[in-house]
């Protein structure tokens, strides 16, 4: 089964750092983009950026560019997103996708993982 | 804000039709496939429809795709109660060089 498994989720504070992951499953993690979609209490999709993990060809939204990082570890079939710092603002839901065909940067996301809450909360 | 533009909800009785628009520009859906998902409540988004109008397996044929010019548009016939979610468009805009979501349509079944 093709399936794309999120971290759990996290609780943190202004100013700290943060990691979650996204572990692909039953296809060719190197073959296929991987996406990272944010979602606001009550927001819809906000696409922030995507990853080619066979050689981690990144792409960003202008409007993530500088707040987020993202990475894969092709070895575990691993994509990253972090943060240096959190912001209260950065409270969401972190959806990770998978593009539906091999090395398409502009096709669908067809597979998604369950997503990571994100809380910032002093 | 969203280069796509969706209604935000739209109605109907069970056993009906509903369409949702999603309206853009030439650098994004004029000239880019259009997808489109179904979010129900509490669930990550799903795939109903890529490359305009083809649908996934699996998906009935009670959702269709089309595309027009900068517009695109998602039909649901034979509307279940099941069908109350939120709709979302999507596409790559060649101009931003990034994937857009459309503003998001909720679905009511009355």
């Amino acid at each position: 089964e093709v399936q794309l498994v999120q971290s759990g989720a996290e609780v943190k504070k202004p100013g700290e750092s943060l990691k979650i992951s996204c572990k692909g499953s039953g296809y060719s993690f190197t073959s296929y983009w991987i996406g990272w979609v944010r979602q606001m209490p009550g927001k819809g999709l906000e696409w922030m950026g995507i990853i080619y993990p066979g050689d981690s060809d990144t792409r960003y939204s202008p409007s993530f560019q500088g707040q987020v990082t993202i990475s894969a570890d092709k070895s575990i079939s691993t994509a990253y997103l972090q943060w240096s710092s959190l912001k209260a603002s950065d409270t969401a839901m972190y959806y990770c996708a998978r593009s539906q065909r091999a090395s398409d940067l502009f096709s669908a996301f067809d597979i998604w993982g369950q997503g990571t809450m994100v809380t910032v909360s002093s | 804000q969203s280069v796509l533009t969706q209604p935000p909800s739209v109605s109907a009785a069970p056993g009906q039709k509903v369409t949702i628009s999603c309206s853009g520009s030439s650098s994004n859906i004029g000239n880019n496939y259009v997808s489109w998902y179904q979010q129900l409540p509490g669930t990550a988004p799903k795939l109903l429809i890529y490359d305009n109008n083809k649908r996934p397996s699996g998906i009935p044929d009670r959702f269709s795709g089309s595309k027009s010019g900068t517009s695109a548009t998602l039909g649901i016939t034979g509307l279940q109660t099941g069908d109350e979610a939120d709709y979302y468009c999507g596409t790559w805009d060649s101009s931003l060089s990034e994937g857009v979501f459309g503003t998001g349509t909720k679905v009511t079944v009355l």
